[in-house]
């Protein structure tokens, strides 16, 4: 099965708290893509991070960081001293050839950050 | 240079109409992905094209179809609406399946 876990609906952080979402992910494929994405309240989805299932380093990019991990199939992605422009939609999706590159998506995390 | 664009932005149909959306990709993105998002949920994956073939599928009936043209824009079809199928429908564009994926801002689609 292939299948993307977003255990978290909805967190509330005040601005420059620090906040990590959480996503766990199923497939039986050893070759797969993670990423990430953002849905402000316009409704586009917004690219944040590709990451291939050979590469576990972890990435940082300004406020964000990525923590993969294969031994507990997650992929969690932390902001650092969060912003009120950081409330969104967050969405954590999966991509593997058993199902022919299909993404699949977590049901995602609400965020608010609070001034 | 234009992302991914898509109309129209809102669309309100009757149940049992016939809807067709229109996504045109960022420039030089050849595979075009359509989704729907229900309020409240990720997206799900309905098809893809390249090539002007439909190249995957997810699990949606029939009733939804697609085309994908010689520029690489495409549409996305959805005959006999039910009011289930109220939702955003998303188009994403991008070099490759398992490339970063570009994404319209969708059209809103509301059956009544």
């Amino acid at each position: 099965a292939q299948k993307v876990t977003q255990a978290q609906t909805e967190i509330s952080v005040v601005e420059k708290e620090d906040v990590t979402l959480d996503c766990v992910y199923e497939t039986r494929d050893t070759t797969y893509y993670l990423f990430w994405y953002k849905q402000p309240p316009s409704g586009e989805l917004v690219f944040l991070i590709r990451r291939n299932s050979f590469d576990e380093q972890n990435e940082i990019s300004g406020r964000y960081s990525w923590n993969f991990q294969k031994s507990t199939s997650s992929f969690n992605f932390t902001i650092t001293a969060s912003q009120v422009v950081d409330s969104a939609v967050y969405f954590c999706a999966l991509s593997a050839a058993e199902y022919g590159n299909k993404r699949v998506f977590g049901a995602g995390t609400i965020l608010r950050v609070k001034s | 240079d234009a992302g991914v664009t898509q109309s129209p932005t809102h669309l309100i149909k009757t149940r049992g109409q016939q809807v067709t959306l229109r996504c045109s990709p960022k420039s030089g993105h050849d595979t075009v992905s359509w989704y729907q998002q229900a309020l409240g949920q990720g997206p799900q994956f309905i098809f893809q094209y390249y090539e002007e073939e439909e190249r995957q599928r997810g699990n949606f009936p029939d009733r939804f179809s697609g085309h994908q043209f010689p520029n690489y824009s495409s549409e996305l079809n959805v005959n006999a609406l039910l009011l289930g199928d109220s939702a955003l429908y998303l188009c994403a564009s991008s070099l490759a399946s398992n490339q970063p994926q570009h994404f319209g801002d969708g059209t809103r689609l509301s059956i009544l």
